[in-house]
């Protein structure tokens, strides 16, 4: 298994500019989730999915859009890049059943916006 | 609000030292708590805590849960510079997602 991947693992945008991070898990699992992680912070909560054609907003949603169409891809959206949106980007999956819930992470996607 | 606390912040220990690092929790639904290791790029999966879990171990490793006081620590014993790292705590909530602590970034200096 591939686990969790994310692409492309650099980008540099431009202000006003658009750009979609892939994510792709092959491990089945039912939820993701999308996080960004300031320099010296800890990781904030984008989107998350429960399933495929389910999204909801996380803590930070503004200026982000996302979308499940299978159970495997969960790609995330940035209309108009400002640059508040410079950040390290990290993608997650989980299988929640029981008490059975760790977070698998892709490798990130840092993104800086000039 | 929901919020995970950890402390400290920051600790510089030398190798061999033990080291305990801090995280409570305010929360509203409490189902589990996670416990995660950062080093230059994603979290890696540590322990995670239940009611019905409350103390796991893995080599040097170690975390308990204190759901009276609503905390946990996580505790390495004879650190060495592998274990330079942040450490990131969140807790599950019912409400489908995690929240993350600010992290304890750890330096341990040969």
């Amino acid at each position: 298994n591939a686990g969790v991947t994310q692409t492309p693992k650099f980008r540099i945008l431009k202000i006003g500019q658009s750009m979609t991070l892939q994510c792709t898990q092959d491990m089945n699992h039912n939820y993701m989730y999308w996080y960004r992680q300031d320099p010296g912070m800890g990781l904030k909560l984008i989107y998350y999915s429960v399933g495929a054609g389910i999204t909801d907003k996380g803590e930070v949603p503004n200026g982000y859009n996302v979308s499940r169409s299978t159970t495997e891809d969960f790609p995330l959206r940035l209309e108009l890049a400002a640059p508040s949106q410079t950040s390290v980007y990290f993608c997650a999956s989980s299988y929640r059943a029981g008490e059975r819930n760790e977070q698998y992470f892709g490798p990130g996607t840092r993104l800086t916006v000039t | 609000e929901d919020k995970v606390v950890q402390s400290p912040l920051s600790l510089v220990v030398h190798e061999g030292d033990t080291v305990t690092l801090n995280c409570s929790y305010e929360v509203t639904n409490f189902r589990s708590l996670l416990w995660y290791k950062q080093e230059k790029k994603a979290p890696t999966f540590l322990f995670m805590l239940t009611s019905s879990g409350i103390e796991k171990k893995s080599g040097r490793l170690s975390s308990i849960l204190d759901k009276k006081e609503l905390s946990s620590i996580l505790n390495i014993t004879a650190t060495q510079t592998g274990d330079s790292a942040i450490y990131l705590c969140a807790y599950d909530n019912y409400g489908q997602n995690f929240v993350f602590g600010p992290g304890t970034r750890l330096s341990v200096l040969p």
